[in-house]
Parts: C-alpha cells; structure tokens; sequence
C-alpha cells in the first residue's frame, strides 16, 4: 500500500511569512504526527492529531498548529517564519490504537530566507 | 519518558554483525524501547521494539537485559544499505493514547565493504 506522502517536498519563504504543509498518511491509519528536524537540535516532536483532536503535543511555540479532517489528512501551519525555523518537517502516521510503529514519510525541507 | 545514551558512531564490516548498545538505566516498568533508523535524506524507519522479552523479526533482533536497563539491536548481516543514523527511543506504551517519539542523538553506523 502507499506510503505517507508529504507535500510539497521543498518550499523557500521570507521571514514573517506563514507557510502550511501537508501530509496524507497511510489507508486506514488514524495518528499522524508531526516532527521537526535540525542539525542543532535533531528530531523533535512537535504534535499528534487521532480523529481531528490534537492528542500529544511537544514544546513549541504557538505559531506552530496543526489540524486533521476527517479522512485523517493533516496539516500543520507555521505563521510569523523566522530564519530558525528553517528545517525539515516529517510526518508520521500509524494506526493511532496501540500501535507501536509509526510509519514516516519523506519530509517538507523548508528555507527561510 | 526516559532517557537513552547511544555511542556517537560505530564501524561495521560488510556481512557482519552489528551490535548497537543503548543505555536506558531509568527506564519505568511500563515504558518499552524502540529502535528507528533514519538513512540520508530520508524519513525515519521503524525496525523494532521491545518491553522485557528478546524479539526478532525481519530486520534486526532486539536483546534487552534482565534488569532492562540497557539493550543492544542486532542486524545478523550488516550492507552497505544499513549504513544510517540508528535511534534507540524509550517511550510509553501507546495504549490511553500516549504516542510520541523523543529522540536523541543516535549511532551513525557506517558499514564499509
């Protein structure tokens, strides 16, 4: 079956600017989470969304949101871009029910200029 | 969740074994370690997971101590293809809900020919 697809796969913007990525997780799976990842601070967990509810949540601003519809895509949105939040943001899905794998997709690399 | 402490980097030789070490001394009762990969430019990969019983699959066997305060990932016939960043995570079970991954810094392991 297919994987999780994020889009788009890269994407430059301006400091100040908002930016919204997507990410469609795999048939059937109801979890997807989001994560940012840095050469200086690594993967780090940003959200959870299971059934259009943000479940978990880690340590990051309120410019960062997310939400999920109701056939489990997701997307999240940072607003106010600053030049730190230039990275790469994976998504992961998984079944969302005591599912132990989380499955991630290939990433949006995002430049902020 | 608890933490983990994982070699910076580790050489293997094609077609041996390699044996990554993970230590995870306050790991609760209830909390089980997982192991992701991550291979250049791509998304993490989920390979195992564990609570107190040695597993096996596919990929890679996960041997976890008695006292399970460290564990070693096993990958029986090392490729150049398994050269990667390998991340051991400790986290809750998923059950009540509870699913993010926090990830530390993890082993690059190289395998050379």
């Amino acid at each position: 079956k297919a994987g999780v697809t994020q889009t788009p796969r890269y994407l430059i913007k301006t400091r100040g600017q908002q930016v919204t990525l997507s990410c469609s997780p795999i048939s059937g799976h109801r979890s997807v989470s989001w994560y940012q990842q840095t050469p200086g601070q690594g993967l780090q967990f940003l959200f959870e969304y299971f059934s259009e509810t943000q479940r978990n949540k880690g340590n990051f601003p309120g410019r960062f949101s997310g939400r999920q519809f109701s056939n489990s895509r997701s997307e999240m949105n940072v607003s106010t871009l600053e030049l730190g939040d230039s990275a790469l943001y994976l998504c992961a899905s998984s079944r969302g029910t005591d599912a132990y794998e989380q499955y991630f997709g290939p990433g949006t690399r995002l430049t902020v200029t | 969740d608890a933490k983990t402490t994982q070699p910076t980097s580790m050489d293997c030789a094609e077609g041996r074994a390699a044996n990554l070490p993970c230590n995870h001394s306050t790991i609760s009762g209830n909390e089980y370690v997982y192991w992701y990969r991550q291979i250049h430019s791509q998304g993490p990969q989920y390979i195992i997971h564990g609570l107190k019983n040695n597993e096996t699959n596919e990929m890679a066997s996960l041997i976890i101590t008695e006292d399970r305060k460290s564990s070693t990932l096993i990958l029986p016939h090392a490729t150049l293809r398994d050269t990667a960043v390998y991340y051991c995570i400790v986290s809750r079970t998923p059950s009540g809900g509870y699913n993010k991954l926090i990830f530390g810094a993890g082993t690059r392991l190289a395998v050379h020919p």
